[in-house]
């Protein structure tokens, strides 16, 4: 079993549709999870991170938390073409090292 | 604020040629820095990281090998590329001690080995 994992996508939801996003994690211990987004040929860039179990909101973006489940999820609301990237969860690990699932590919249709 | 740079931006080399990239962090005092591989439609590979000056733990055994000489600089470097080699190479930063673990990256080196 992988320790974080995502699915691979490709994801394709049309203009305006709420796009949700998986991440599933393996060790029990980890207490800090991560969103960042990743466009074609760039660097990835942090978009929210969750530590308590629930939801966490910052603008069209809800991080959703459940511990028990050991999952993580990402909710892009009114979805745009801009939001078209790879999204990658990233969970935290032992000596302040992160985890990172494989990433998953969003595409936003017009 | 902090900013990290990471050169060159772009870098093509032969096979067995040797390697030097460069990572610096601004507006900051004594981050934890981290080297991360990326190949070709893959996640992200930690291959180093550094708590400290002079203080380099490896994730992944390989050719490759990184230095800190300096507080807010780290280096990757190879004395023999492979062309396994090839692939986005990223140096991201964190607070030292902090709760978070979050990390920043840099803009990122994309290595061609041919």
């Amino acid at each position: 079993q992988k320790e974080v994992e995502q699915n691979s996508g490709p994801l394709s939801v049309p203009e305006g549709a709420i796009a949700s996003l998986n991440c599933t994690y393996s060790d029990r211990g980890s207490q800090s999870f991560f969103w960042y987004r990743q466009y074609s040929g760039k660097s990835p860039e942090l978009i929210m991170f969750i530590y308590s179990n629930g939801d966490k909101e910052d603008g069209r973006f809800t991080a959703q938390l459940n511990k028990a489940s050991q999952y993580v999820s990402l909710l892009i609301r009114d979805s745009q073409p801009s939001d078209s990237a790879t999204y990658l969860c990233a969970v935290s690990g032992r000596g302040g090292k992160l985890i990172f699932g494989q990433g998953t590919e969003l595409s936003v249709k017009p | 604020s902090q900013t990290i740079h990471q050169w060159p931006a772009t870098l093509v080399q032969p096979v067995g040629s040797p390697l030097s990239l460069e990572c610096t962090v601004e507006g900051t005092s004594n981050p934890n820095l981290y080297w991360y591989r990326q190949a070709a439609g893959r996640g992200l590979q930690l291959l180093f990281y550094s708590v400290g000056i002079g203080q380099i733990s490896s994730e992944v055994p390989q050719n490759l090998s990184a230095s800190r000489p300096q507080d807010r600089q780290f280096i990757l470097s190879s004395k023999k590329l492979l062309l396994s080699d090839s692939g986005f190479y990223l140096c991201a930063w964190s607070v030292e001690g902090g709760s978070t673990d979050t990390q920043y990256f840099g803009p990122g080196t994309r290595l061609t080995v041919l």
